[in-house]
Order: structure tokens, then sequence, then C-alpha cells
């Protein structure tokens, strides 16, 4: 059972635009809400993370937006450049007192052309 | 550089075969995660260790098992390998028993079985 859905699976966007990603969980009880980015050969290396008491996060060009009504939340990559090329996974959780560990998406390869 | 060492980084074997990955977490971190990387399935939590003990089961296997020792490096056995069993295979580490917080992920052991 997918307990987080992510789409789109690879997107090719243009140096400078925004990039786009979305995620979408089932399980109510979740409450963290990470992004991981892997390049070729690496481990995950966390992005940035949300919880539900906010519904925007923001470090530098990129941005978590969080929608709790509709279980989504997408990752906004503003000004995209040739170095965040990479793939992106979503994932989620339930705080410290369920056994449920990170629950990834299936990825997003994100190429951006110059 | 996260900090979690494993080891081997590539390993190619035959179906039947039993093979060991090893693990160091970073310096301080007591708990231990190992993931399970395919192509079409993104990255599947396996098992959890926290200070020696086990802290939480995913979708492991039967015929995988692992252990973290006092020292807190960890190894997961697979046994009668299977061609299925080919995947990349992430060890992490954190501070934290819990489900949220940052997970420092290793460079993976590339498994193939042929």
């Amino acid at each position: 059972q997918q307990q987080v859905k992510q789409s789109p699976q690879s997107l090719i966007v243009q140096k400078g635009g925004i990039s786009i990603i979305n995620c979408a969980y089932e399980n109510t009880a979740f409450d963290y809400f990470p992004w991981y980015q892997q390049f070729p050969g690496k481990g995950p290396a966390l992005l940035i993370a949300i919880r539900p008491d906010v519904s925007e996060k923001k470090e530098g060009r990129f941005t978590i937006s969080f929608n709790k009504s509709a279980k989504q939340f997408s990752l906004h990559i503003m000004d995209s450049q040739p170095g965040d090329s990479a793939t992106y996974f979503c994932a989620a959780s339930r705080g410290n007192f369920g056994n449920e560990k990170l629950t990834f998406g299936t990825g997003t390869r994100l190429t951006i052309i110059p | 550089d996260s900090g979690v060492t494993q080891t081997p980084k590539h390993l190619i074997t035959a179906t039947g075969q039993r093979v060991t990955l090893r693990c160091s977490p970073r310096s301080g971190d007591l708990s231990v995660y190992w993931y399970q990387q395919s192509l079409d399935q993104g990255l599947q939590f396996l098992i959890q260790y926290y200070n020696g003990e086990e802290r939480a089961k995913g979708n492991i296997l039967e015929r995988f098992s692992a252990q973290q020792f006092p020292d807190l490096h960890s190894e997961l056995n697979l046994s009668s390998l299977e061609l299925g069993d080919s995947a990349l295979y992430f060890c992490a580490s954190s501070p934290l028993a819990g489900n949220t917080g940052e997970l420092f992920f290793g460079e993976g052991s590339r498994l193939t079985v042929l």
C-alpha cells in the first residue's frame, strides 16, 4: 500500500523557471513532511521539511506548500538552476508515537536545461 | 559527506547466495535505518535499530535480517538471494528514536544478483 503518491515521475524545466513537484498522502495521522534530494551516486539528503501547523515554508529558492484539507503538499523550486538537477523524494511520517517510519514517494527526476 | 559509511559500494553475486552489507552510522547517532531503493518502488523502509534493539520493522523479507552491534554499526544480511533483490540498499542514521527529524543517508550498496 503506497501511502504517499508523488508526481510527476520526471520533469524537465528550463533554467530560471519554476519546478513544481506534488505529493498526496492518505494517512491523516502523518504530521511531518520532508523533502529529500538525491544526486546520482549519492544517498538522499534532507532539503526542507514542514509540519502541518503551517501552510508554507520557504528556504531560499525552495518552498513547501501544504494543504491539510486536501492531504497534499508540494515542492516549488524558484529560478531553477542546472545544479538543481536531481531526484526529489517527498516523504511523510507520524510523529514520535507510532512505528510508521518515513514513507517515501516514488521520486521525481528533475532535469534543468539551459 | 553525511558521515554515514556503507560497505561494500558494489556487490555482484549469484542467485541463492548470501551477502552482508555493513553500515557505520554518524558519530553519536543511536538509530540506524535500512532502506531498499529499486527503480519502480522508490525507497522502501526495511528495518530500524535503536541503541542495539530492533525498533521498527517495515517491508523486510524473512530472508533478510539485520542487527546493530554494541559499537552501533549495523549489518544487513540477505540470504537465498533472488534476481528481484537487485537494488540499492541504503543505511541512514539519526540521533533520535522517533519518526521525525533528519535522516542522514550513506551512499548506498548496489547489489546485483545474476
